[in-house]
């Protein structure tokens, strides 16, 4: 497995600011994925961070709302930008250790009023 | 698109018996599933994952794969309240990405 820690744990933001979360892995993985969970729904691939290069966006997410960087094999970031209340979310970051196999964070939690 | 569907449950057991839960996949294709649970307020917990058709047993859990079905569920042996919780099942994409089910409710009655 992974340890993996994420900052903030926990933050309430006011509408039209950004917020950046981190994630930190104590290893190095070729593999980190950001994830977000709305309340009683299930999780929801925003992008994979590419270690050197752009990150990939899935559908529905644009670089332009959610900037990833990933300085090196074990750091990544994810920008909230412009935020609105429908982005209060739960954030995760994942790494994927061996073959295929995918360990979380323990989420950043965020409120926007 | 790929799709994976669970029933949302909630699914309620009484404590000690077998808790069964279920999940198909869209892909015929798929190569490797997984069952993650969830507590609430917590982080999806990695508890099992399967890639060959048959069984795979862990403790008391085990996970079932039929890939001419589509079928990959997971069984909870003499259940116990702490295994209330969602379980997520999940398939293996391409690039090392995984598909999320919604997740079933699980709760485990003393």
């Amino acid at each position: 497995s992974a340890v993996i820690s994420q900052k903030p744990s926990r933050d309430i933001c006011q509408r039209g600011t950004s917020l950046t979360i981190q994630c930190q892995v104590d290893s190095q993985v070729t593999m980190m994925f950001w994830y977000r969970q709305q309340p009683g729904q299930s999780l929801t691939l925003i992008a994979t961070a590419n270690q050197g290069s752009e990150a990939t966006y899935e559908s529905g997410f644009v670089i332009d709302k959610f900037p990833i960087s990933r300085p090196n094999l074990t750091f990544s970031t994810l920008t909230v930008s412009n935020m609105s209340p429908e982005d209060s979310s739960i954030y995760l970051c994942s790494v994927d250790k061996q073959a295929e196999t995918q360990y979380f964070g323990p989420g950043t939690r965020l409120l926007v009023l | 698109q790929k799709e994976v569907e669970q029933n949302s449950g909630p699914l309620s057991v009484p404590e000690g018996a077998i808790a069964s839960l279920n999940c198909t996949y869209s892909d015929r294709g798929s190569q490797s599933f997984f069952w993650y649970r969830q507590y609430s307020g917590k982080s999806p917990e990695l508890i099992m994952f399967i890639y060959s058709n048959g069984d795979k047993e862990d403790g008391r859990f085990t996970a079932q794969l039929n890939k001419a079905s589509q079928y990959v569920s997971l069984l909870i042996r003499d259940s116990q309240p702490s295994d209330s919780a969602t379980y997520l099942c999940a398939e293996g994409s391409s690039a090392s990405k995984i598909i999320f089910g919604s997740g079933t409710r699980l709760s485990i009655r003393p």
